[in-house]
């Protein structure tokens, strides 16, 4: 059973930096995994962000970037906007299925 | 504008079947992948399966095989998640998303069918 880890809980002042990371059980993250972070609100749809690794999609602000660091997928907030507060997930491809992660409860404070 | 309208919300016995539809409009319906995921309440998104009508055939998570089918109609643009022999545990908010053939990119989420289950 694959396992997708990310933190479970951050905390940033609005203005700041905070890199979310999301680790598999299988090993070192590539872009094989094309790696997608997703936000939620509370009580509303996800919305996609970030997918295969980097990319943009064209309603992502762009204070979110996504990249590889260190063998995991990282999502990047920087100057964070007290409308980022929201949980995130990421999501890895494997073939045949994919993995969320648990989710990082993102506060800002 | 793409649009992911899914079916509304219902309560069902536990035993029975929940058959979930998502329609899509906008862009070539045959040209993406569709998933579906769930979430109970209180706890994170859980990926139950896939489909790309122009591989084929249906992907699951190990979790869900023999319970789940995920089904398209591209006449209609729509897809289908089916659940069967449900349990309490089964009750969620499920979403349904669009995505490329290929696995790189979710783009597009439904606005989710809460599910109950209960006797």
């Amino acid at each position: 059973q694959t396992v997708v880890t990310q933190e479970p809980s951050l905390t940033v002042s609005p203005g700041g930096t905070v890199t979310l990371t999301c680790a598999s059980s299988t090993g070192a993250v590539t872009s094989y995994y094309y790696p997608n972070w997703i936000q939620q609100k509370p009580g509303q749809a996800p919305r996609a962000l970030i997918y295969s690794t980097s990319k943009k999609h064209s309603w992502t602000p762009a204070r979110f970037s996504g990249s590889l660091l260190g063998g995991k997928a990282a999502l990047t907030l920087s100057g964070v906007q007290p409308e980022d507060e929201a949980e995130y997930y990421c999501l890895l491809y494997y073939g045949d299925v994919r993995v969320f992660g648990g989710g990082t409860k993102l506060t800002v404070l | 504008q793409v649009q992911l309208l899914q079916s509304g919300g219902e309560v069902k016995k536990p035993g029975s079947s929940v058959k979930v539809s998502c329609k899509a409009s906008g862009g070539t319906f045959s040209s993406y992948s569709f998933i579906w995921v769930r979430q109970a309440p209180g706890q994170g998104l859980e990926w139950m399966g896939g489909l790309t009508p122009i591989f084929g055939p249906s992907k699951y998570a190990q979790k869900f095989q023999g319970r789940v089918t995920i089904t398209t109609d591209e006449s209609a643009s729509t897809g289908y998640m089916e659940l069967s022999s449900l349990k309490s545990e089964d009750t969620a908010v499920y979403y349904c998303a669009r995505g490329d053939p290929y696995g790189e990119r979710i783009d597009y989420w439904g606005q989710g069918a809460l599910v109950t289950v209960s006797s």
